[in-house]
C-alpha cells in the first residue's frame, strides 16, 4: 500500500522570495517519486523525479527536491520564486512496474505575489 | 504540435448522452492512460493500455470504457453520462524504458455533464 500527502493545498509567496512545498509519503517499498507542475489550462509536466540513486535531486526551472527516507518526504523547494512559478504542483509516488501503484497527492496551488 | 492531443477540449452535455473523448500522441509509445482530476484529488486512474491489445481497468473505471484503435490512438467514452463524470479528463503516455510514473501529459478535455 502507499499514500502521498502534500501538507498545504495552497502555498503563497513574493517573487524573489523562497519557495517550500511539502510532501510526505508512505510506502510498504522502495518508492519513486515525482513532482509534476500544472500550469492553467496545461496538462501535467514533469519537474523532477527520484528512482533510488542521488537523494538530492534537481529539476527543470530551479526546482530541486530532497527524499530523505527516515522523515519519508520529498519536499520541493526554489531558492527565489519567479512569477511563472505560479501554478499547481502535484507529488506522486509510483511502485516500479506497476501502472496502478502510482498515487497522486491532492495538490498545492503555489501563488507568486508581485 | 503537442506530441499528445486530446479532443475536444471542452465539452458540455445533458446526463444520459454519450460522449467520447479522443487522445492520439505522436510521441511513439506503447503505454497509453487515461486519467481523471477532480479538485483536491489529485488525479485517479480510469483505464490504462501497454500496446493495442491490451486493455486495463485503473482506479475508478466504472461507468467508463476505451478503446484503443492504434498504437496512437485511445478513446474514452461515457455510455450514459452523469452529473458527478463533471471533471477534467488527462490522456498520458509513457515508454517502459523509463520509470514508472514518468508520464507525458496532454492538455485535458473538461467535461461538464449537466
Amino acid at each position: 500500500a502507499q499514500s502521498v500527502t502534500q501538507l498545504d493545498s495552497h502555498v503563497s509567496v513574493s517573487e524573489g522570495t523562497p519557495v517550500l512545498l511539502r510532501c510526505n509519503y508512505s510506502s510498504s517499498y522502495s518508492p519513486s517519486l515525482f513532482w509534476y507542475v500544472q500550469h492553467p489550462n496545461k496538462g501535467l509536466q514533469l519537474l523532477l523525479k527520484y528512482t533510488s540513486a542521488a537523494t538530492l535531486v534537481k529539476g527543470i526551472n530551479g526546482f530541486e527536491a530532497e527524499f530523505k527516507k527516515s522523515e519519508t518526504s520529498f519536499h520541493l523547494t526554489k531558492p527565489s520564486a519567479h512569477m511563472s512559478d505560479a501554478a499547481e504542483y502535484f507529488c506522486v509516488v509510483s511502485r516500479s512496474g506497476s501502472a496502478r501503484q502510482l498515487t497522486f497527492g491532492s495538490g498545492t496551488q503555489l501563488t507568486v505575489l508581485p | 504540435d503537442a506530441d499528445v492531443t486530446q479532443t475536444p477540449r471542452n465539452r458540455i452535455t445533458k446526463t444520459g448522452k454519450r460522449i467520447m473523448l479522443e487522445c492520439s500522441q505522436t510521441k511513439g509509445h506503447d503505454r497509453m492512460y487515461w486519467y481523471r482530476q477532480d479538485p483536491g484529488l489529485g488525479l485517479r486512474l480510469i483505464y490504462y493500455s501497454f500496446d493495442v491489445k491490451d486493455i486495463n481497468k485503473g482506479e475508478i473505471s466504472d461507468g467508463y470504457s476505451v478503446s484503443r484503435q492504434a498504437q496512437a490512438k485511445f478513446s474514452l467514452s461515457l455510455e450514459s453520462a452523469i452529473p458527478n463524470q463533471t471533471a477534467l479528463y488527462f490522456c498520458a503516455t509513457s515508454d517502459p524504458g523509463l520509470p514508472t510514473g514518468e508520464l507525458f501529459f496532454g492538455e485535458g478535455s473538461r467535461l461538464t455533464v449537466l
